[in-house]
C-alpha cells in the first residue's frame, strides 16, 4: 500500500500566476476528494471524483479553480490567476466508496506572494 | 465546519484518559468519523460510527448517539505521541455526500 502521493509538498508563487497540483490515489480507490485547509480549521471539502466523473462541487470553488481526473487515476488541481487568499494546504484523499474512510495525502502547500 | 462543534482545545497527563466531544446538526446525518492530524502531516483515520453506541480499537474508542447528534472519542493510557488535532468529520451533513470536517480539537498531552 503505497498510500496517497501529493506532488509538489511545496509550491511558492508569485499572485497571478497559475499553479496545477497532483494526487495519486490509492490504486484501487475509484473515489478521490480534493480539500483545502488553513491553519486551525478543519479541512473544507473542494469536489470529488467517482472514477473520471466529477460528481459535485463546492460552492466554495470559484471559476479559477478547475480539477480533473482524465483516466480515473490521478487527478489534478489547477488554480488560475492565484490570489493571497488561496495560500493554504490542499488535501488530496481517496476511498473505495461512498461513506467509507478516506485516506489522505501529505498535500501540498501553497503560498502566495 | 459550521454545523460541527469540538472544543479547540484540551490538556491532559501522559498516561490519563481525555475525552474530546463533538455535536453535529443533524440533517443529512449518515456517519461520523475521527481522525488524528499531527502539525504539518496528513490527517490519518481512526474510526468510524454509523450506529449508535461505542466502537473500540485499542487505545481509542468512540461513541455516537445519533439522536442527540453528540460523539465522542475516547483516548486512553495517554502518550506523548497522542498530542495532536483531532478532527470530527460528518458524512452527508446537509444532504450532501462529502464529509464536513469540525475545526479540531488540539490536544496537549504533558507530563
Amino acid at each position: 500500500d503505497t498510500g496517497v502521493s501529493q506532488n509538489p509538498r511545496h509550491k511558492i508563487t508569485k499572485r497571478g500566476q497559475n499553479v496545477t497540483f497532483r494526487c495519486d490515489p490509492i490504486s484501487e480507490h475509484n473515489r478521490l476528494y480534493w480539500y483545502r485547509q488553513t491553519l486551525g480549521q478543519g479541512p473544507e471539502f473542494l469536489t470529488y471524483f467517482q472514477n473520471e466523473a466529477q460528481l459535485e462541487k463546492s460552492r466554495l470553488l470559484s471559476d479559477r479553480f478547475s480539477a480533473e481526473r482524465p483516466k480515473g487515476s490521478f487527478s489534478t488541481l489547477e488554480i488560475q490567476r492565484t490570489e493571497q487568499g488561496d495560500s493554504a494546504m490542499y488535501l488530496c484523499a481517496s476511498s473505495t466508496g461512498t461513506n467509507q474512510p478516506q485516506h489522505f495525502g501529505d498535500g501540498t502547500r501553497l503560498s502566495i506572494l | 465546519g459550521q454545523n460541527i462543534d469540538q472544543p479547540t482545545e484540551m490538556t491532559a497527563t501522559e498516561g490519563a484518559i481525555v475525552q474530546i466531544n463533538c455535536t453535529y446538526q443533524t440533517s443529512g446525518f449518515n456517519g461520523l468519523f475521527w481522525y488524528q492530524q499531527h502539525a504539518g502531516e496528513a490527517p490519518t483515520f481512526l474510526s468510524y460510527n454509523v450506529l449508535d453506541g461505542l466502537e473500540e480499537k485499542g487505545r481509542f474508542s468512540s461513541f455516537l448517539s445519533r439522536s442527540k447528534g453528540y460523539s465522542y472519542l475516547l483516548l486512553k493510557e495517554l502518550q506523548m505521541k497522542d498530542s495532536a488535532s483531532y478532527l470530527c468529520a460528518v458524512w452527508g451533513l446537509g444532504g450532501g455526500n462529502k464529509l464536513t470536517f469540525g475545526t479540531g480539537t488540539q490536544l496537549k498531552v504533558e507530563l
